[in-house]
């Protein structure tokens, strides 16, 4: 299994552009979702899918959306990036059931 | 709100045992987590502990969990040069109506000496 995959790995946008992030899963879980990591700030949640065609927003929602038309697939939208949003975002998967999340290698985004 | 609280540094000598503690609120959480992270990479699990568990053994790690203080703690043995890196505690929360976020302190940067 390759676990959690994320493309790109580094990313560089300019203020106003849209990208997404891709995120996906072999291991069948249920359960995905995308955190940000800041400096001193720790992770924080962005969003969350606890299935295929259901999505909620985590704590940090704003400037992002997201999808799940498949188990596997669970891709970040930003849509008019801003300088606030220089991070490094994690996606995280787990199966249903249980809560150990597997964590992808991670997105460094800056926004210029 | 929810909040997990751990110290930012610990530096120790190469064969010490280091301790790194956690704080949590939600009473509520079903597992509490230790993660790893080395310089630019991601997240690694390394070891998890159920709510209703004490104490977990694994190897060199050992996880102590004081339910009634809220107290997580993770206890390296033999510390390694290669242990250098993050370690980050994270409690489940029920976020709508899912027990499977995750609420992770800020991490605490372990430093091993030669």
């Amino acid at each position: 299994n390759a676990g959690v995959t994320q493309t790109p790995k580094f990313q560089v946008l300019k203020t106003g552009q849209s990208m997404t992030l891709q995120c996906a899963q072999d291991m069948n879980h249920e359960y995905m979702s995308w955190y940000r990591q800041d400096p001193g700030m720790g992770l924080r949640l962005i969003h969350y899918s606890v299935g295929a065609g259901i999505t909620d927003q985590g704590e940090v929602p704003n400037g992002y959306n997201v999808s799940r038309s498949t188990t596997e697939d669970f891709p970040l939208r930003l849509l008019s990036a801003a300088p606030s949003q220089t991070s490094v975002y994690f996606c995280a998967s787990s199966s249903s059931g249980t809560d150990t999340q597997y964590f992808g290698p991670g997105t460094r985004l800056t926004v210029l | 709100g929810e909040d997990v609280e751990q110290s930012l540094f610990l530096s120790v000598r190469e064969g010490d045992s280091s301790v790194i503690n956690c704080t949590y609120t939600d009473s509520s959480s079903t597992y509490l987590y230790w993660y790893k992270q080395e310089p630019g990479a991601g997240l690694q699990l390394l070891t998890y502990i159920f709510s209703n568990m004490d104490m977990k053994q694994d190897q060199r790690l050992t996880v102590l969990l004081n339910k009634k203080d809220k107290h997580l703690s993770l206890r390296i043995a033999d510390t390694q040069t290669g242990d250098s890196a993050i370690y980050f505690c994270a409690e489940s929360i029920d976020y709508g109506g899912s027990q499977g976020n995750l609420i992770f302190g800020k991490g605490t940067k372990l430093s091993v000496k030669p």
